[in-house]
């Protein structure tokens, strides 16, 4: 089975600046992918980012970058030059070779970005 | 590219009753999956649809239910609502093997059960 934490409580972050927002996770499966979803109040889950666990490079999009660091099973997402509109939900999720085509989510980080 | 489309947006339903919630994937995907998100159980697989057959199903009772069609839209449905019921459905369609953008979400349904 495959487990995803997201244990850091609530943050609020100044505008401009950049957050990171950690993600372990733990799989057996040898082939994997890791998802970062942006959930704003609306509700909608909105893809940002993806790493391939056999991906040489951490993943860029933007503004979003991934620290993947894969002996220690972490999947960092790092937000850089906050947004007011970057304020929501921020879920972290794996997809396995071998697990059946779901996604198994975090509990996910709220974040504030205030002015 | 239209993305995906979940109907209705909110419902309120009373205990007991049925329930079915519609979703329309991106065009060309194939996929479709649904999750039950809940503030105390967060995100929950429930099903998986493609090509009309459900290959996937998550640890949800028999209560919960669905079906795609040959257009790949697919819906689902809740019988005999309980309280418990409450939540954010999402669905999210995909074509298999495309990995990092394979996965696009709909805005969901909220359900509220009274």
């Amino acid at each position: 089975a495959q487990k995803i934490t997201q244990t850091q409580p609530g943050m609020f972050v100044q505008e401009k600046e950049a957050v990171t927002l950690d993600c372990t996770y733990d799989t057996s499966d040898p082939s994997y992918g890791l998802f970062w979803y942006k959930q704003p109040s609306s509700g909608e889950m909105i893809f940002l980012i993806y790493q391939g666990s056999y991906d040489q490079q951490n993943a860029t999009e933007g503004r979003y970058s991934l620290n993947f660091q894969k002996a220690r099973k972490s999947a960092n997402l790092v937000i850089s030059a906050s947004q007011l509109g970057d304020s929501a939900m921020y879920f972290c999720a794996i997809l396995t070779l071998y697990g059946n085509n779901r996604l198994a989510f975090g509990k996910g980080n709220q974040v504030v970005v205030i002015p | 590219k239209a993305g995906v489309t979940q109907t209705p947006r909110y419902l309120i339903k009373t205990r007991g009753q049925q329930v079915t919630l519609s979703c329309s994937p991106i065009s060309g995907h194939r996929s479709v999956s649904w999750y039950q998100q809940t503030p105390g159980q967060g995100l929950q697989f429930l099903f998986e649809y493609f090509s009309e057959t459900q290959r996937n199903k998550g640890n949800f009772p028999g209560r919960f239910s669905g079906r795609q069609f040959s257009n790949s839209r697919s819906e689902m449905n809740v019988s005999t609502l309980e309280l418990g019921d409450s939540a954010l459905y999402l669905c999210a369609s995909s074509m298999p093997g495309q990995g990092d953008y394979g996965y696009t979400f709909g805005s969901g349904t909220r359900l509220t059960v009274v």
